[in-house]
């Protein structure tokens, strides 16, 4: 089951703000965020574990909300790197679901000068 | 050196034709990945393998075969190509072993994809 992001597209100027979502509609194990630039690999940026355990890159915020199985990525004071796609990434809390990692479409940031 | 690298590049073949992309990874880690990225740009998983076991099947179909010959390789062979199996593939390598009530906790490493292009 793929988690929903949004939203699809945010274009912004620099220094301004934004945030993704991305919800569940199972419950969660992890919720992970990896931004991807054209052409290139997606890139870790963060994980978000079930019990409050984060992992990522400091510059990155992030919350999850695991009683709603939601999850937000929090863009600061963006900057024209920050340009690219962003992935969420959910593992579902079932026994069948070790390991799988499902990744939402994906929300296209722009950040303009 | 490059931690996850996945060979070719870029694949432009006929449908009906058998291909194969190769994947190495020099981190040490146990568990592969296989992802398929198609154009709306859905990440979506394949198949994954720890320590040479297969350990995630998804629904695709019988024409992709998984093989790791090793822990540090995993090879993706596709069988009687069709047009739908155009997409950008991407391996990818963690540390996890994940199971009964282990998750993935760690990052994912990916390839730099390669992209197949069926005609």
């Amino acid at each position: 089951q793929q988690p929903v992001q949004s939203p699809q597209a945010v274009i912004l100027r620099e220094g301004e703000d934004a945030v993704i979502n991305c919800s569940s509609s199972k419950a969660l194990y992890s919720v992970h965020w990896y931004r991807q630039k054209h052409g290139e690999a997606p890139v870790f940026l963060m994980i978000l574990l079930k019990g409050g355990e984060q992992k990522g890159h400091e510059k990155i915020s992030a919350s999850f909300n695991e009683k709603k199985q939601q999850s937000s990525l929090y863009l600061t004071a963006s900057q024209l790197s920050y340009s690219g796609t962003y992935f969420c990434g959910t593992e579902v809390l079932a026994q069948d679901s070790w390991g799988k990692l499902q990744f939402g479409a994906g929300t296209q940031v722009v950040v303009t000068p | 050196d490059t931690a996850v690298s996945q060979t070719p590049k870029y694949l432009v073949t006929q449908m009906g034709n058998d291909k194969s992309i190769k994947c190495e990874q020099n981190l040490g880690h146990d568990t592969m990945y296989w992802y398929k990225q198609d154009s709306k740009k859905f990440l979506k998983i394949m198949f994954s393998y720890n320590n040479k076991e297969l350990i995630i099947n998804e629904t695709v179909p019988n024409r992709f075969s998984p093989k790791s010959p090793d822990k540090a390789h995993l090879n993706l062979h596709i069988n009687s190509l069709e047009l739908g199996d155009s997409a950008v593939y991407f391996c990818a390598s963690s540390q996890d072993s994940p199971g009964q009530g282990a998750g993935v906790t760690g990052e994912l490493f990916f390839g730099e994809g390669s992209r197949l292009t069926v005609l």
